[in-house]
């Protein structure tokens, strides 16, 4: 089972300052890494989907990277607003066909 | 719209009676899995289905059975067996594959007391 780490833990944000936070994960039989974003009181929702080393993908504030050759994403919110507040969760996906989760980076955007 | 329904949304049981929970999809999606989620933890597979009839067990199954029966549903339950069964339950459904994201419910806490 691959170990996932995500830091920080936690993470309180000025608003309108930008920010960005770390994924890591074993590099070996790397297939794609996942990355959610979760609400309080919603259901986690899907933000990207990555598989090439190298990747980067923008979704409007947010964007994210990707290392498979060392092993870690990263997650990049600009301009920080009140909505971004959330718990942000990535998974790699293993060799027996499931994601494994980290314990996710809350984010509080401070207005 | 299209989406995943879980329900109830909260749930509570005695202990040594079993629960189950609901996890319907209209997305058409051949897969679907059931997490649990515990404080300072990352999302733990209980059980995953990549087709009607068929599923296999995930990381933390003992406790807990699934069924199915229809491609739509996905039913957990929570039986006396399972040694902490208070938590909150993820269900979630996807085209199967590694580069599909997964949709997920709005989730059910169950508490046990």
């Amino acid at each position: 089972i691959l170990n996932v780490e995500q830091s920080p833990q936690s993470l309180h944000v000025q608003e309108g300052d930008s920010t960005n936070f770390t994924c890591s994960f074993p590099s070996s039989n790397f297939y794609a890494l996942h990355w959610y974003r979760w609400e309080t009181a919603k259901s986690p929702e899907a933000l990207f989907v990555m598989t090439l080393n190298g990747d980067e993908k923008k979704k409007g504030r947010i964007s994210a990277t990707l290392n498979t050759k060392e092993g870690y994403s990263y997650l990049y919110i600009k301009g920080s607003q009140p909505e971004d507040s959330a718990t942000y969760l990535c998974a790699p996906w293993d060799s027996n066909y499931q994601l494994i989760w980290g314990a996710g980076t809350k984010l509080i955007i401070k207005p | 719209d299209g989406g995943i329904t879980q329900s109830p949304k909260y749930l509570f049981r005695k202990e040594g009676q079993n629960v189950t929970l609901s996890c319907e999809q209209n997305l058409n999606h051949d897969a679907m899995y059931w997490y649990r989620q515990d404080p300072g933890q990352g999302l733990r597979l209980i059980y995953y289905s990549q087709i009607v009839n068929d599923f296999q067990k995930g990381d933390i199954a003992e406790g807990y059975s699934v069924s199915r029966e229809k491609k739509e549903s996905f039913p957990l339950t929570v039986t006396s067996a399972q040694k902490n069964p208070t938590a909150f339950y993820l269900c979630a459904s996807s085209i199967p594959g590694s580069g599909s994201p997964l949709h997920f419910g709005n989730g059910t806490r169950l508490t046990v007391t």
